[in-house]
């Protein structure tokens, strides 16, 4: 049981380059979830989905956009890079979405230079 | 979205107790109070949670003021691999909201 997993884990862009977070669990959860945590801060919430099928902005949306292909994946994309989105990004899952305990993975670490 | 506050940073001796303070006057009556707590260089990890009642679980107690008002972590005996950054959220939805929480170091 591997819980929530990342990949990559490190990644560098040059600015307007393109790529793909992806993210699975293995907990038969419904809801995932895309946060963002710049140095020194707290998590901010990107994109979120309740359950497959479903997809929703959270707090920092913009530059983003996420696909939740199964139960289990959900992938979140910058079409175009810029250093404002150099972050650590984690992927998280919980049963259902009100009030439920949230499980992360390990991040990945995103420098867009 | 109600609010929480915390002390900066605390500080502690191996195998002693830690107490975390967390302040949360606008708290609503449905508002769950949820601790995690983010280790070096890892994804948050959950510790425990409550509503009105006292908790306890292997990592943690949770002690809920009878107003809600205010709550406190407690870690019965530190040890090092609980230096970490310790968050207390108020959650009411699907939304986990950060704030700076209280980075504890734990002194060998």
């Amino acid at each position: 049981n591997a819980g929530v997993t990342q990949t990559p884990k490190f990644q560098v862009l040059k600015t307007g380059q393109s790529m793909t977070l992806q993210c699975a669990q293995d907990m038969n959860h419904n809801s995932m979830y895309w946060y963002r945590q710049d140095p020194g801060m707290g998590l901010r919430l990107i994109y979120y989905s309740a359950s497959e099928g479903t997809t929703d902005k959270g707090e920092v949306p913009n530059g983003y956009n996420v696909s939740r292909l199964n139960k289990r994946e959900f992938s979140l994309r910058l079409e175009s890079a810029a250093p404002s989105q150099t972050s650590v990004y984690f992927c998280a899952s919980s049963r259902g979405t009100v009030r439920e305990t949230q499980y992360f993975g390990p991040g990945t670490r995103l420098l867009v230079l | 979205d109600a609010k929480t506050t915390q002390p900066n940073s605390m500080e502690s001796n191996e195998e002693e107790p830690v107490h975390l303070p967390c302040n949360h006057s606008t708290i609503s009556g449905t508002d769950y109070i949820h601790w995690y707590r983010q280790l070096p260089s890892q994804g948050p990890e959950y510790v425990i949670h409550g509503l009105t009642s006292n908790v306890n679980n292997r990592m943690a107690s949770l002690a809920i003021a009878e107003d809600r008002k205010s709550s406190t972590l407690i870690l019965h005996r530190a040890t090092l691999r609980d230096a970490a950054v310790y968050y207390c959220i108020l959650l009411n939805d699907y939304k986990l909201s950060f704030g700076a929480g209280t980075t504890v170091t734990v002194r060998a």
